[in-house]
């Protein structure tokens, strides 16, 4: 298996602009989250899902951000409209029997 | 709400050295699952051990172990002989099946030469 897949890789948008964050979880493992990485904050949980149904998006920061998981296969995070703060490096994750294993992230930059 | 404390911000040893990462958390559930993740420079972070709060057996893979003392609420990380690349910041985390996903601050550890 690959591993968790995250694109792009690197993001540099300006103020006001839409972004997506993709990611491919490892076949078979049936929970998936969104984290974000910052110098100030740290690692923090911003939503997961089981089975492809959000449980729990209470660190999700703002209407702003949105996910969603149409198939076991595949998840996106949006952020509409970006603002430079958004700025961090934001992971996906998926969880199989015994372990989580991260994607290499998305370092996401906000002009 | 839990918490995951990992009070070493900073840790330098010279190689071949021991060294012991601290991590304690709080909670009131009695059923969890406890991780370390190590995040080396180019940024992943890369998947170390799973404990479940059922299992307090010490782990050993290779030069790593790990102590878990439910009575303490801790679950610390030893690294013996330690090379340059384990050089990272460790991450200790903990999750109550499903409700919660806290990780700890991190702790940097640097191992010279």
């Amino acid at each position: 298996d690959a591993g968790v897949i995250q694109s792009p890789r690197h993001e540099v948008t300006e103020m006001g602009q839409e972004v997506t964050l993709r990611c491919k979880p490892i076949s078979g493992h049936d929970y998936l989250f969104w984290y974000r990485q910052t110098m100030m904050r740290g690692l923090e949980l911003l939503i997961y899902f089981n089975n492809n149904v959000p449980i729990d998006d209470s660190g999700m920061p703002e209407d702003r951000f949105s996910a969603k998981m149409p198939n076991a296969s595949f998840s996106t995070l949006k952020i509409q409209p970006s603002e430079p703060r958004d700025s961090a490096v934001y992971f996906c994750a998926s969880r199989g029997r015994n372990e989580q294993f991260f994607g290499p992230g998305t370092r996401l930059t906000v002009l | 709400a839990q918490k995951v404390t990992q009070a070493q911000t900073e840790i330098s040893v010279v190689e071949k050295e021991d060294v012991t990462l601290d991590c304690v958390y709080e909670t009131r559930d009695t059923t969890y699952y406890l991780f370390w993740y190590k995040q080396p420079p180019s940024g992943e972070l890369v998947f170390l051990i799973r404990r479940n709060s059922f299992d307090e057996q010490n782990e050993i893979s290779g030069r790593y172990s790990w102590n878990f003392q439910k009575s303490t609420s801790s679950f610390n990380f030893t690294i013996t002989a330690s090379q340059v690349v384990d050089s990272a910041v460790y991450f200790c985390a903990f999750d109550n099946y499903g409700q919660n996903f806290v990780f700890g601050p991190g702790t940097r550890l640097s191992v010279l030469p």
